[in-house]
């Protein structure tokens, strides 16, 4: 069964500290995404990878940044963490005409 | 750019009720649309997908076409139950790999 993996499910962050999401796919897809999920807001787009350290900007990304090294990782890092940035963060994988999959998510809350 | 917007909720049924949820889109071009389903505590899997315009998705008693000419993709299944308690997102994707969200709306199915 293909999966994609984000290393926590819970985090708790205090306010400056530099925080990083780690996800990791093994379907060798080419194409990795971060959303975050919002009440009300639904899933925004952060960033995105078509390939190994090749990123794109999505619709929301300041205060974030990534890090593509391996084709099955996809790093998201908060440079400097703030409250407005507790939420859910969702990473995803696809190939091209393929269909999502999703990771189950992990909820960051920043104090 | 293109975008969804999708009926807010919460909504709350009664089990063995008919369930809409509208969602329309503006997209450039001939996107595929998508409902993607939250359980509690899981991730996005995909419900439902089409196409091209007059295609009906259908899974697990759900059912959603593609209207062109109304530009919509509203989802519906005759006879809900409890286990249906979830969030539900539309979604489109153009000619590239991003999808577009809705906000979401959650449903509750009591017994």
């Amino acid at each position: 069964d293909v999966k994609v993996t984000q290393s926590s499910r819970y985090l708790v962050k205090r306010t400056g500290e530099k925080v990083f999401l780690e996800c990791v796919q093994d379907m060798d897809h080419e194409n990795m995404f971060w959303y975050r999920q919002d009440p009300g807001l639904g899933l925004r787009l952060i960033y995105f990878s078509y390939d190994v350290k090749m990123k794109e900007k999505g619709d929301i990304p300041e205060g974030y940044s990534v890090s593509r090294e391996k084709k099955e990782r996809f790093s998201l890092i908060l440079e400097s963490a703030s409250t407005n940035q507790t939420s859910m963060y969702l990473c995803a994988s696809t190939i091209k005409d393929s269909l999502y999959t999703f990771g189950s998510g992990t909820r960051l809350t920043v104090v | 750019g293109d975008s969804v917007t999708q009926m807010e909720g919460p909504v709350t049924l009664s089990e063995e009720a008919f369930l809409t949820i509208n969602c329309t889109y503006t997209a450039t071009g001939y996107p595929s649309l998508f409902w993607y389903v939250q359980y509690p505590g899981e991730g996005l899997q995909l419900l439902l997908k089409a196409t091209k315009a007059d295609d009906k998705g259908s899974n697990k008693g759900f059912e959603a076409t593609y209207r062109k000419e109304t530009t919509s993709f509203h989802l519906e299944k005759g006879s809900v139950q409890v286990s249906d308690s979830a969030v539900y997102f539309c979604a489109l994707t153009p000619n590239d790999y991003k999808l577009s969200f809705g906000a979401g709306t959650t449903v509750t199915v009591r017994a």
